[in-house]
């Protein structure tokens, strides 16, 4: 079983769209993030919630925005996409309290926005 | 949020003993040192953390100085499989968890 899931893989769409990205954990976590991956490598972390709550809004455009039906899920809604959002996005989750486990990580979604 | 600073890439042999070091001058005292792994087209994979002097799991060992303003991961023998990006992050177990940025990495080339 994947431990953290994230849907699509893959996502091609044009400027001025709507698109969503799902994720799920089976790890029972408490916390789960969404990264932005740029062409540079650089993983930037966008948000986190813990138990559903907003923890963390790390100086991200209003049009995404994140939702958490319950902690075992965190959506990532993308409002008018703009050339700028092609990126790689991970969702990862963490036990938080469990020092020492670390982060475990989605496999990715390359959005390309065109 | 302590910056961290890595070499951009190391190249390595297949069975050598391989060390990444990392520097983090502006560690504070609530922060521990956490490592990752990433293969292309895959998320970062955790591998290793510790708060000071050694740790080691059946992966990798992580030395960790007295002053902590540094760190290094060592993987012993490694293989072609071992190519990868690693990451060095430094932050703390604050509410909501571990807030940090993941730097630019050490790309780790490991030859036949």
């Amino acid at each position: 079983d994947t431990a953290v899931s994230q849907t699509p893989k893959y996502l091609v769409t044009q400027m001025g769209n709507d698109k969503s990205i799902k994720c799920e954990q089976n790890l029972g976590h408490d916390t789960m993030y969404w990264y932005k991956q740029d062409s540079k490598k650089f993983l930037k972390i966008m948000f986190s919630y813990n138990n559903k709550e907003l923890i963390i809004n790390e100086t991200v455009p209003n049009r995404f925005s994140p939702k958490s039906p319950d902690k075992a899920h965190l959506n990532l809604h993308i409002n008018s996409l703009e050339l700028g959002d092609s990126a790689v996005y991970f969702c990862a989750s963490s036990q938080d309290v469990r020092v020492g486990y670390g982060y475990t990580f989605g496999s990715g979604t390359r959005l390309t926005v065109v | 949020l302590a910056k961290t600073t890595q070499p951009i890439s190391m190249d390595s042999y297949e069975g050598q003993e391989v060390n990444i070091t990392c520097s983090h001058n502006n560690i504070a005292t609530n922060d521990y040192i956490t490592w990752y792994q990433q293969f292309p087209s895959q998320g970062p994979r955790f591998i290793i953390q510790g708060y000071k002097t050694k740790v080691t799991n059946e992966v990798a060992s992580l030395f960790i100085p007295a002053d902590r303003k540094s760190s290094t991961l060592s993987l012993p023998r490694v293989s072609l499989s071992d190519t990868a990006v690693y990451y060095c992050l430094v932050g703390d177990w604050g509410t909501g968890g571990f807030k940090t940025i993941f730097g630019a990495g050490t790309r780790l080339f490991v030859k036949a």
